[in-house]
């Protein structure tokens, strides 16, 4: 089967905006992770799904972001009233299970704040 | 904290020849798992080569091997016989299993290969 796919490859939008990134992992992979690497901070954790289990939610930075996962595959991540320090490329990643399993990664999404 | 350093920013090698990539971590767990992923200008992170920390002997794959230290919490990564499509930028990674197994990245180390 195909890879980790995500979309779109890139977005601009203007500040004040809402944006919404999506995920569509391996199949049958039932860990998903959210990921995002810029300049600044360099490559942090966002946001971590594993089965059915409430997700971590741990790594993201502000109110205005939130993710979600629908039937246990496609993830969205929405970030509401983008700022420009939002600017960075949003990888995504799956993997069977957690304990050291390997993650595979999309091409990313590259978002641009205006 | 727990962390990843790679001292080396940006690396670079003659066609054929031998590089190693140096990385140190910290963490408190006892049980965890190490890996190297590269990534190419297209973005997309490919998995390199992966290291339990329960085992003492070093991964290898094909032309890429580790030298895994635990005790001086050291993972660095040599490529052998250095190709021109092994240049990348490469990241230093762990998971630990009560973290959901979220991987941690060092800053990276932009490798060139010269011809």
């Amino acid at each position: 089967g195909a890879g980790v796919s995500q979309s779109p490859s890139n977005k601009v939008t203007e500040k004040g905006k809402d944006v919404e990134l999506r995920c569509d992992p391996i199949s049958g992979h039932t860990a998903l992770y959210w990921y995002r690497q810029s300049l600044g901070q360099g490559l942090e954790f966002l946001i971590y799904f594993q089965g059915n289990s409430a997700p971590d939610k741990s790594g993201l930075p502000s109110d205005r972001f939130s993710a979600e996962r629908t039937g246990g595959s496609v993830s969205t991540l929405t970030i509401q009233r983008t700022q420009q320090e939002d600017s960075a490329v949003y990888l995504c990643a799956s993997s069977l299970g957690s304990a050291g399993r390997v993650q595979y990664f999309g091409a990313g999404t590259r978002l641009s704040v205006l | 904290a727990q962390t990843v350093t790679q001292s080396q920013p940006e690396m670079s090698v003659q066609e054929a020849e031998t590089v190693t990539l140096s990385c140190t971590y910290d963490t408190s767990e006892s049980d965890y798992y190490l890996f190297w992923y590269k990534q190419p200008p297209s973005r997309q992170m490919i998995l390199v080569i992966r290291q339990e920390a329960y085992k003492q002997q070093n991964a290898t794959e094909n032309r890429f091997s580790v030298n895994f230290q635990k005790a001086a919490k050291s993972f660095s990564l040599k490529i052998s016989d250095s190709q021109l499509g092994d240049a990348a930028m490469y990241f230093c990674t762990y998971s630990v299993e009560t973290s959901g197994s979220r991987l941690t990245f060092g800053e990276g180390t932009q490798l060139t290969v010269n011809p």
